[in-house]
């Protein structure tokens, strides 16, 4: 079956700029996740989804960023007034109900800000 | 702060020998710990996971190992393969926080023929 799928997977944009991100999860994945990956380090936690809800948006580093999940399925990061420090490899990952511990990540999409 | 630590940015090892992977952590209410592998290019996979209340998980050739008076894990991988080689992450989930997994900055393993 077709796992975690992310889109763009590259992106360049200027600085000042907004951005979406978007992000299919595995069919029947309930909970959704996004981290965000700078060089040289792990993935860091950014926000989740149970449903449509977000139940944990403690990493979102300040009001610029925001994400949606209207249908419970795919979400979409948004980026205001980007900042060269966004720019990172963001990773969207998914998880089912009865195996929520695993978390299935896509491949990420490289964000740019020039 | 980095509450997750892999302080071995980088692992070679030769093929047919063990892979020893550490993992350190500071955060007593860490409950549930993973490890991850990363090739180039792609998302992080999950390799095993090991649950607070055991020692020690098996799984093939995997192998996680959990003290947590030391707070320390390792992931031993035997015999390692060259298709092991990639950057393997170590993460880890608060009590009662289930769905946030912080990570560590990961180790690099090369798998020399």
């Amino acid at each position: 079956g077709a796992g975690v799928s992310q889109t763009p997977s590259n992106k360049v944009t200027e600085k000042g700029k907004y951005v979406e991100l978007r992000c299919d999860p595995i069919s029947g994945h309930t909970a959704l996740y996004w981290y965000r990956q700078s060089l040289g380090q792990g993935p860091e936690f950014l926000i989740y989804f149970q449903g449509t809800g977000a139940a944990d948006d403690s990493g979102l580093p300040n009001d610029r960023f925001f994400a949606v999940r209207p249908e419970g399925s795919v979400s979409t990061l948004k980026i205001q007034r980007t900042e060269r420090g966004d720019s990172a490899v963001y990773l969207c990952a998914s998880s089912s109900p009865g195996r929520k511990n695993e978390q299935f990540f896509g491949p990420g999409t490289r964000l740019t800000v020039l | 702060d980095q509450q997750v630590k892999q302080n071995s940015p980088s692992l070679s090892v030769q093929e047919g020998r063990i892979s020893i992977l550490n993992c350190d952590y500071t955060n007593s209410m860490f409950d549930y710990f993973l490890w991850y592998k990363k090739y180039p290019a792609e998302g992080p996979t999950f390799l095993i996971s090991i649950s607070s209340i055991k020692d020690k998980n098996e799984d093939g050739r995997f192998t996680v190992f959990l003290n947590k008076s030391a707070k320390h894990l390792s992931l031993h991988i035997v015999p390692s393969q060259p298709g092991d080689s990639a950057v393997y992450f170590c993460a880890a989930r608060r009590e009662g926080s289930w769905g946030k997994l912080q990570f560590g900055a990961g180790t690099q393993v090369v798998v020399t023929p």
